[in-house]
């Protein structure tokens, strides 16, 4: 089945620095997104990616289809930006579930 | 903004016991999701709804009954409550489908079967 790699596993940052998290996985994908997870648990989607290159706000997504991997860059990273990041990806011939990942562990330090 | 609310934010269950978590959205999305969190797991579903009256197996439903007795409502049941279940549990609403659906996640809900 669809399995989702997310690398790294955690990174810790200098405010303003820029960070390259990324996503592989397993088995072509027709849905791709990306979460954040707050340190209070809470979670929020980013964007919607499954191909091409996506912006919102200081993010960028880029997924390769046939590569099967996304990156999700973040700009002049924040402390507010402090909390994990999720990749999912659908169901092998079933887009209506995600498979996640484990997600990155970002920490911003001031 | 899209709202999606958890009851209750914590729960602690002995083992055998039942519980109810119930999740309330009031974005007119007819997809619901209930996922569990764990160390080492990303999300894994256990039961989604297309709608009221309907509820669907996710990837781990065993152990698991789900309703949606509306559009808004969408619970998970555990009927024999066991110390494996213990989790954090996520209640999400979609509003569409595919590529194309947007999460909206409630707080989560820390449940310890002991």
């Amino acid at each position: 089945g669809q399995q989702v790699q997310q690398s790294p596993a955690s990174l810790v940052l200098q405010e303003g620095e820029n960070a390259e998290l990324q996503c592989n996985f397993s088995s072509t994908a027709t849905q791709l997104q990306w979460f954040y997870q707050s340190p209070g648990g809470s979670l929020v989607s980013l964007l919607s990616n499954p191909s091409g290159t996506k912006h919102t706000g200081r993010l960028t997504s880029t997924t390769v289809t046939k590569e099967r991997r996304s990156s999700l860059h973040i700009s002049s990273s924040q402390t507010t930006d402090s909390g994990t990041y999720l990749c999912a990806i659908d169901h092998v011939g079933d887009n209506s579930k995600l498979i996640w990942g484990l997600g990155t562990s970002l920490v911003v330090n001031p | 903004e899209a709202a999606v609310t958890q009851s209750p934010r914590n729960k602690v269950a002995v083992t055998g016991g039942k519980v109810t978590l119930s999740c309330n959205q009031t974005n007119n999305h007819n997809n619901m999701y209930w996922y569990r969190q764990d160390t080492g797991h990303g999300l894994r579903l256990i039961h989604y709804s297309y709608g009221a009256g309907s509820t669907e197996k996710g990837d781990i439903p065993d152990g698991y009954k789900a309703s949606r007795p509306s559009q808004e409502n969408f619970s998970l049941i555990l009927e024999l409550a066991t110390p494996s279940q213990t989790s954090v549990y996520f209640c999400a609403s979609g509003d569409g489908w595919g590529s194309n659906e947007r999460l909206f996640f409630g707080h989560g809900t820390k449940l310890s079967v002991l």
